[in-house]
């Protein structure tokens, strides 16, 4: 069964730590992309990678660090510069090529503050 | 960059009665408008989109209407369900002027929460 996975649900960040948001798919997809979106508000775009090896910052990234080592595998680390980290955290992932191509959401995780 | 504004922020109506969001989005080269359904705590699921070579799209009781000249689309829903209840987020965005910049940017409006009343 083919799909986005991000783990952990729940997440609590202590005062000055680093935390990392696992995204996975299996559906053979080229770009991935991470948004955040707060209470009562729209999804807004934290990083995006088109392709393996290579990804870009979004409107709100800083504060944020992510990685592209496999096609499959696309983490977010909010690190301690990330001032209000609380949020619910959304990857998903769309195919690459030809026209635009509709984006697919994991189930999302909830970071909060201890 | 490009901006979308989403109308109305709260939505209510009767069971059986129609709903209607719309959008305006400020970039003329935006050529794609996915329209999402967000059920509490749950993941975006997209439920139609629409592209800019088209001015109407419909699948059973949802449609979807784009008028570029005025950069507004909306999203039609007849004989409302309960379970149309959530919240409901436009997005647009434009393709890459190079084949290989394939990686799209949505920009998302602010989102509707649409209740429906038995």
């Amino acid at each position: 069964d083919g799909g986005i996975t991000q783990s952990p649900k729940y997440l609590f960040r202590k005062e000055g730590q680093n935390v990392t948001l696992s995204c996975e798919q299996n559906l053979n997809h080229d770009a991935m992309y991470w948004y955040r979106q707060d209470p009562g508000q729209g999804l807004r775009l934290i990083y995006y990678s088109q392709i393996v090896n290579d990804f870009q910052k979004g409107d709100i990234a800083e504060g944020y660090s992510v990685s592209r080592e496999k096609k499959e595998s696309f983490p977010l680390t909010v690190t301690s510069a990330q001032k209000n980290p609380t949020a619910f955290y959304l990857c998903a992932s769309s195919i690459r090529e030809g026209s635009n191509q509709p984006q697919h959401f994991g189930d999302g995780t909830r970071l909060s503050i201890l | 960059g490009e901006n979308v504004e989403q109308h109305p922020s709260t939505l209510s109506v009767q069971e059986g009665d129609s709903a209607v969001i719309k959008c305006t989005y400020s970039d003329s080269a935006s050529n794609y408008f996915p329209w999402y359904k967000q059920e509490l705590g749950k993941r975006p699921q997209l439920i139609i989109d629409i592209r800019s070579n088209v001015g109407e799209k419909k699948d059973q009781r949802i449609a979807v209407t784009l008028n570029k000249t005025a950069k507004h689309f909306s999203l039609h829903i007849t004989e409302t369900q309960p379970e149309d209840s959530a919240v409901y987020f436009c997005a647009a965005s434009k393709r890459r002027a190079l084949i290989f910049q394939g990686a799209q940017k949505l920009v998302f409006g602010q989102g509707t929460r649409l209740t429906i009343n038995p």
